[in-house]
């Protein structure tokens, strides 16, 4: 049974950087078959993608956070990672990681569903 | 970027109740459309994936519908535990619907 488990502080001053790694066990993140993902929640609201990490390392974004984003992977740790830097108040959220199933129709990788969630972790910005 | 709007924001029923909430996409994005459930304190679960497919384990009373920019989510007959707040999600571009909270 794939299990992902969030880990990382649980408070960060502003302008300072937030990092999260994601332990994914029971299958491995070295596969061309999913995506791997974080996603937040600030306190009483709604989902949002932050960015996705693909097989061979290729990254994409929400673009209004690009340039504050980095997510990256140790696959000899079988985790990936969520850099978010120059952090504010409005950063304040619980954060998932997740993996996404894919389908690839001729040349393109389409992401169908995410069928994987971490249990999440609050990430509190504050000085 | 593709937007999502879901309607309603919140939704009183009835345990029996049959419940359709809507997403909508401000473009087309064919069948690329995911639905989660989510209780408080708890990550999302996944409902139906490709508007109309129901995830493994998922109660039958679920359903989806829909293809292009319009779609739907219904509960046949409203269960206790379906008290939560649903997201419709596009898939293939990650974005999610601000959610639909199912409330008695």
């Amino acid at each position: 049974q794939l299990q992902l488990q969030e880990s990382g502080p649980g408070r960060v001053k502003p302008s300072e950087t937030l990092s999260l790694t994601c332990s994914v066990s029971g299958g491995s993140i070295s596969t061309s078959s999913y995506y791997w993902g974080w996603i937040r929640q600030p306190p009483g609201e709604g989902l949002e993608w932050i960015g996705s990490i693909y097989y061979g390392g290729n990254t994409y974004y929400k673009s209004s956070l690009k340039g504050r984003v980095t997510i990256s992977e140790d696959t000899s740790k079988n985790q990936f990672s969520l850099n978010l830097s120059s952090v504010s108040a409005a950063d304040t959220a619980v954060y998932y990681c997740a993996r996404a199933s894919i389908t690839i129709i001729g040349v393109d990788v389409n992401v169908v569903a995410i069928d994987y969630w971490g249990q999440g972790i609050l990430v509190t910005v504050s000085s | 970027d593709i937007q999502m709007t879901q309607s309603p924001f919140t939704l009183s029923a009835s345990i029996g109740d049959r419940v359709t909430i809507t997403c909508r996409a401000s473009q087309s994005i064919s069948s690329w459309l995911a639905w989660y459930q989510q209780k408080p304190g708890k990550a999302p679960k996944l409902l139906i994936y490709k508007a109309s497919n129901l995830e493994y384990g998922v109660p039958s009373r679920f359903s989806g519908s829909g293809s292009g920019t319009d779609f739907t989510l219904t509960i046949s007959r409203l269960q206790s535990d379906d008290f939560a707040t649903y997201y419709c999600q596009h898939s293939n571009g990650w974005t999610f619907g601000q959610g639909t909270k199912v409330e008695i």
